[in-house]
């Protein structure tokens, strides 16, 4: 079975720029969940969609969004980048909304110049 | 901020047992201790979960402590391929959760 697959796995932007990352989640799950790491830090949660609504986000700017289509999958957009989202972006899938066990995907690297 | 604490660093010799500590003092009666692991520049892997009895499968085991306030994760016979940083979580089970990760164990296997 597929496990959780993101794309595209390396990207470079320019500060102002947009960027939009994608996940596919296990199949049969039904929850997505997002998670930013800086270099050296723990994974920090951005956002968690199940059934296609946003069920929980974490302490980021207005300027990170998200949404779950009706297949599941999910894209993550981040506007007016800035230098500091250089990171590495993790998707991670869960069967329910509540709870379980998390799946992650290899992560987005992004780097923003 | 995370709910718990684990050392900065650990080493380990290889087939000797890991033994990673975490601390949850806040822990409330519905959160369970989760934990992952990360091999560098991979996304995390989960390896167990608990809420107070002691747990066993194929990569480890958990114990936690009575009073819940601790728990060890232990890897019977650590090989390089352990080389990897171990988070340590506290989730509720029953409610949509920010999931918190710290900055984890750095856990090296020497041979």
């Amino acid at each position: 079975d597929a496990g959780v697959t993101q794309s595209p796995t390396h990207l470079i932007k320019t500060r102002g720029q947009h960027v939009t990352l994608r996940c596919s989640p296990i199949s049969g799950h039904k929850s997505v969940s997002w998670y930013q790491q800086v270099l050296g830090q723990g994974p920090q949660f951005i956002f968690q969609y199940y059934e296609k609504e946003e069920r929980g986000r974490g302490n980021f700017p207005d300027r990170f969004s998200a949404r779950q289509f009706p297949n599941y999958s999910s894209e993550l957009n981040v506007n007016a980048l800035l230098l500091g989202d250089s990171a590495l972006y993790l998707c991670a899938s869960q069967l329910g909304g509540q709870g379980g066990e998390q799946y992650f995907g290899p992560g987005t690297r992004l780097t923003v110049t | 901020d995370a709910k718990t604490t684990q050392p900065t660093s650990m080493d380990c010799a290889e087939g000797r047992a890991a033994n990673l500590p975490c601390n949850h003092s806040t822990i409330s009666g519905n959160e369970y201790v989760y934990w992952y692991r990360q091999i560098h520049s991979q996304g995390p892997q989960y390896i167990i979960h608990g809420l107070k009895n002691n747990e066993t499968n194929e990569m480890a085991s958990l114990i936690i402590t009575e009073d819940r306030k601790s728990s060890t994760l232990i890897l019977p016979h650590a090989t390089l391929r352990d080389t990897a940083v171990y988070y340590c979580i506290v989730r509720v089970q029953t409610s949509y959760d920010k999931v918190i990760f710290g900055p984890g164990t750095s856990l090296s296997v020497i041979p």
